[in-house]
């Protein structure tokens, strides 16, 4: 089993819609919460990081942690045809490592 | 700033032959990071250093090497390819002041293929 789970999707929105997109993990040691978004065929970059659990706001992004279920989300709201990319969830517990999940490709349609 | 750069962008190998994927940052970041991305696994760490000298192994080391001469640069090694390392390879780099690394800006990637 994978340290951390995300489901792959393809998932695909109109234009205005809510996305919602979620990780699940195995390592109750993980304390550091972070989503990348990836377009394609470039380099991931950050879009937020949380801490332990807890809410985190960010514009149109909202960052869910929830440690005692072991699951995080992302909620994009007012989706654009920009917003279309993979999005992935990544952990890290304190450490010089962190661990990915595979990462969910969303499309927003126009 | 130019942030993470990467050469080559493309590259296609033989079996058993060798090369290095080069990495710089212009950013005085202390942790610097090699990642492969294949579909469906998301990305993998192969390397990472905290500092000049510093090296250690991630998640999929084996048949990788590197070394960290200076802050600047973080290049892989590859000693003798195999199809199995046919992958997109990713630099990263962060700042440790918050504790970890958690803000890492990655490079645009290298697609390396080996037949």
């Amino acid at each position: 089993q994978k340290e951390v789970e995300q489901d792959p999707g393809p998932l695909s929105v109109p234009e205005g819609a809510i996305v919602s997109l979620n990780c699940t993990y195995s390592n109750s040691a993980f304390q550091y919460f972070m989503w990348y978004r990836q377009y394609s065929r470039k380099g991931p970059e950050l879009l937020m990081y949380t801490y332990s659990s807890g809410n985190k706001e960010d514009g149109r992004f909202t960052a869910q942690v929830d440690k005692s279920s072991k699951y995080i989300s992302l909620f994009i709201r007012d989706s654009q045809p920009s917003d279309s990319a993979t999005y992935l969830c990544a952990m890290n517990s304190n450490d010089y490592k962190l661990s990915f999940g595979a990462g969910t490709t969303v499309t927003v349609r126009a | 700033n130019a942030g993470v750069t990467q050469t080559p962008k493309f590259q296609v190998l033989k079996t058993g032959q060798s090369m290095t994927l080069q990495c710089a940052q212009d950013m005085n970041h202390e942790y610097m990071s090699w990642y492969r991305q294949d579909p469906g696994m998301g990305l993998r760490l192969i390397h990472y250093s905290v500092g000049a000298g510093i090296t250690d192994q991630g998640e999929v080391p084996n048949g990788y090497n590197v070394s960290r001469s200076t802050t600047e640069d973080f290049p892989l090694r590859l000693l003798s390819a195999a199809p199995s390392q046919t992958s997109v390879y990713f630099c990263a780099s962060s700042s440790l002041r918050g504790g970890g690394p958690y803000e890492q800006y990655f490079g645009p990637g290298t697609r390396l293929t080996v037949t």
